[in-house]
């Protein structure tokens, strides 16, 4: 079946600092989701790309689709303590409902 | 309600019972997922509901697991005769449309022993 691998693992970070992750797939996909999950929640959808190449932009977020279809990554820019958690990357094909998700990068925040 | 409800938020249960999960979707959400989450991994699909219907099982992993969502709102996780492998948590989603992200519930984490 498809795989996502998320990389890094997990990330120790400064407060303040930018943070860069990513995310590769086997196959292709025609949607790419970026989710965060506190400690005891279910995951929140952060940003939703359509299109191959797509840029999108949340906040501090930001987030591209890849060219190829079978990648993503996910920026942060000037981190804060609230930042902390464990990021997914999940990928869709059209209109079929499920998500196959990677198994996370968690990040750590420094004050 | 607001958001994605699940009940009961814990449960444990003994090796060989049956257990129930029920899953309350955000209001007018057509599409409802069933999802298991093992410790440091990400959501494992288990299955998909479209309005009433199943629309895709295929990540349930065999007979004892099924799940039923009647009127097309609230939907429940049945497994039967428990495997101590069976433990971690159950995220239930719902969704306007099938395409595009999520709302989470906050799980129910199941313990059986």
């Amino acid at each position: 079946g498809q795989q996502l691998n998320q990389s890094p693992q997990s990330m120790f970070i400064q407060e303040g600092e930018d943070v860069s992750m990513n995310c590769t797939s086997s196959s292709i996909f025609n949607t790419w989701l970026w989710y965060k999950q506190d400690p005891g929640e279910g995951p929140v959808l952060l940003i939703a790309l359509y299109k191959a190449g797509e840029l999108t932009s949340n906040g501090r977020l930001t987030a591209q689709f890849g060219i190829t279809r079978k990648d993503s990554f996910l920026n942060i820019s000037a981190s804060i303590p609230s930042d902390v958690g464990i990021y997914f990357c999940a990928g869709q094909l059209t209109n079929a409902g499920k998500s196959t998700f990677g198994d996370g990068t968690t990040l750590t925040v420094k004050p | 309600g607001a958001g994605v409800s699940q009940t009961p938020s814990n449960k444990v249960t003994e090796k060989g019972k049956y257990v129930e999960l029920r899953c309350d979707p955000i209001s007018g959400h057509t599409a409802l997922y069933w999802y298991r989450q093992s410790l440091g991994q990400g959501p494992e699909f288990l299955i998909y509901f479209q309005g009433t219907g199943a629309a895709d099982d295929s990540g349930l992993p065999n007979d004892r697991f099924f799940a039923v969502r009647p009127e097309g709102s609230v939907s429940t996780l049945k497994i039967q005769r428990t495997e101590r492998g069976d433990s971690a948590v159950y995220l239930c989603a719902s969704s306007l449309t099938p395409q595009g992200g999520y709302t989470f519930g906050s799980g129910t984490r199941l313990t059986v022993v």
